[in-house]
């Protein structure tokens, strides 16, 4: 089955305890993204990657970093969480940014920092 | 800067009626639009896409509008359900675009 899978689901952690958030695809996308949602707000781009060892700032990205060694793999590094960075947070994958790119998004993960 | 401005009340309708939601955007020249759903505390899932060269968009009971003078996207959902009930959100976009920017989405109810 075609899909984009996040973990964990659910974090509760404290202040300035590095955390990861991973992010895989198995359809082969060369663009994944990460989003945060914030209650009545849209969804903000934290970071986005073209391709492997490709990426770069979206609206929001102070605070985060990425990396992509691999197609399939697009973990979000938080290497000292602040509370402000509670959020819920959604990775998703398109086949390529191209006028096509439908974004296959991830079951979310709901992150809290104490 | 880029712009997208959606309506920001929650819209209540009647089941059966049609639902008409609003994209507006500035400062955008999108080449196309996307309109996504989204359930709460569930990632979006997309829905339609509509060019710029495209004035009108159909699927099952959604229709999608596109008026690149106005700068404006409508949304309209034909014999509406409880089970439409969700948020809304549009996507310009441009061919060059690498980044990807959402809409703050519309809340739609609908009652039975």
């Amino acid at each position: 089955e075609a899909q984009v899978t996040q973990n964990p689901r659910y974090l509760i952690t404290v202040t300035g305890k590095k955390l990861t958030v991973t992010c895989s695809q198995n359809m082969n996308h060369e663009y994944m993204s990460w989003y945060r949602q914030d209650p009545g707000l849209g969804l903000r781009q934290i970071y986005y990657s073209m391709n492997v060892e490709v990426t770069d700032k979206g609206d929001v990205p102070e605070g985060y970093k990425v990396s992509r060694k691999e197609k399939r793999n697009f973990p979000l590094i938080l290497e000292s969480p602040s509370p402000n960075q509670t959020s819920l947070y959604f990775c998703a994958s398109s086949l390529s940014p191209g006028y096509t790119d439908t974004q296959y998004f991830g079951p979310g993960t709901r992150l809290t920092v104490l | 800067s880029q712009k997208i401005e959606q309506n920001s009340e929650a819209l209540n309708i009647q089941e059966g009626k049609t639902a008409t939601l609003t994209c507006n955007y500035t400062n955008y020249s999108p080449a196309y639009l996307q309109w996504y759903r989204q359930d709460p505390g569930r990632g979006p899932v997309f829905l339609l896409l509509i060019r710029e060269n495209e004035k009108e968009k159909r699927k099952e009971r959604l229709k999608v509008t596109f008026d690149t003078t106005l700068k404006q996207s409508l949304f309209h959902i034909t014999a509406s359900q409880p089970a439409d009930s969700a948020t809304y959100p549009c996507a310009p976009r441009d061919n060059y675009g690498q980044n990807f920017v959402f809409g703050p989405g519309t809340r739609l109810s609908v009652l039975p």
